[in-house]
């Protein structure tokens, strides 16, 4: 899988929406990009994905890149809530394939 | 209605004893997971299994052996525990499609 760069701490105030970056440069054409997060003490979750077209769900947007170097996932009003480690992650969406984590952003929301 | 739910939620042991964590996961899928994450917070991958067959084994010491009675389940029995395997141990499964993956709420291992 091709390796992810970023940021290693945020911080976000309450209401305001949280911008998270991450590097891909190396992806390939058939890797996804994916999103996890990790709230304290609790198993990662599943937060959003894409290939190369935005995408947006309950939980956040996702933008790539034109070339697919680079992408944000967005929260558009941070709660306390979100406060945790936010994974990005690529890999190749077929059969079942393994989710490599990094080290991820510590995002912390500011009351 | 856990999604995927592991026990116990802490286990404390001394070293050398064996001991087995156990996975359920009632969503349906056919791969189910087995991650470490360590006190620096890595999360790695040890196992996976698709229908009861083991497809990913990381480099993961002999000591450890999961067990698939079938595709809901997925266990993980630990030998001769040593110092180093205290961690905190997550259970996943996935569909292999297009929806990530489920962890459970993990297994806080310490070995003393």
């Amino acid at each position: 899988d091709a390796k992810t760069t970023q940021p290693p701490s945020m911080d976000c105030a309450e209401g305001r929406a949280a911008n998270l970056p991450c590097n891909h440069s190396t992806i390939s054409g058939n890797e996804y990009v994916y999103w996890y997060r990790q709230i304290h003490s609790q198993g990662p979750q599943y937060i959003i994905h894409g290939l190369k077209n935005n995408e947006t769900n309950e939980m956040a947007s996702l933008i790539i890149t034109e070339d697919r170097k680079s992408s944000t996932l967005i929260l558009p009003h941070a709660t306390l809530r979100d406060t945790a480690v936010y994974y990005c992650i690529v890999r190749v969406d077929f059969g079942n394939e393994k989710l490599t984590f990094g080290t991820g952003t510590r995002l912390t929301i500011i009351p | 209605d856990t999604a995927v739910s592991q026990t116990p939620k802490y286990l404390v042991t001394q070293m050398g004893n064996d001991k087995s964590i156990k996975c359920e996961q009632n969503l349906g899928h056919d791969t189910m997971y087995w991650y470490k994450q360590d006190s620096k917070k890595f999360l790695k991958i040890m196992f996976s299994y698709n229908n009861k067959e083991l497809i990913i084994n990381e480099t993961v010491p002999n000591r450890f052996s999961p067990k698939s009675p079938d595709k809901a389940h997925l266990n993980l029995h630990i030998n001769s525990l040593e110092l180093g395997d205290s961690a905190v141990y997550f259970c996943a499964s996935s569909s292999g499609q297009f929806d990530g993956y489920t962890f459970g709420s993990g297994t806080r291992l310490t070995v003393v």
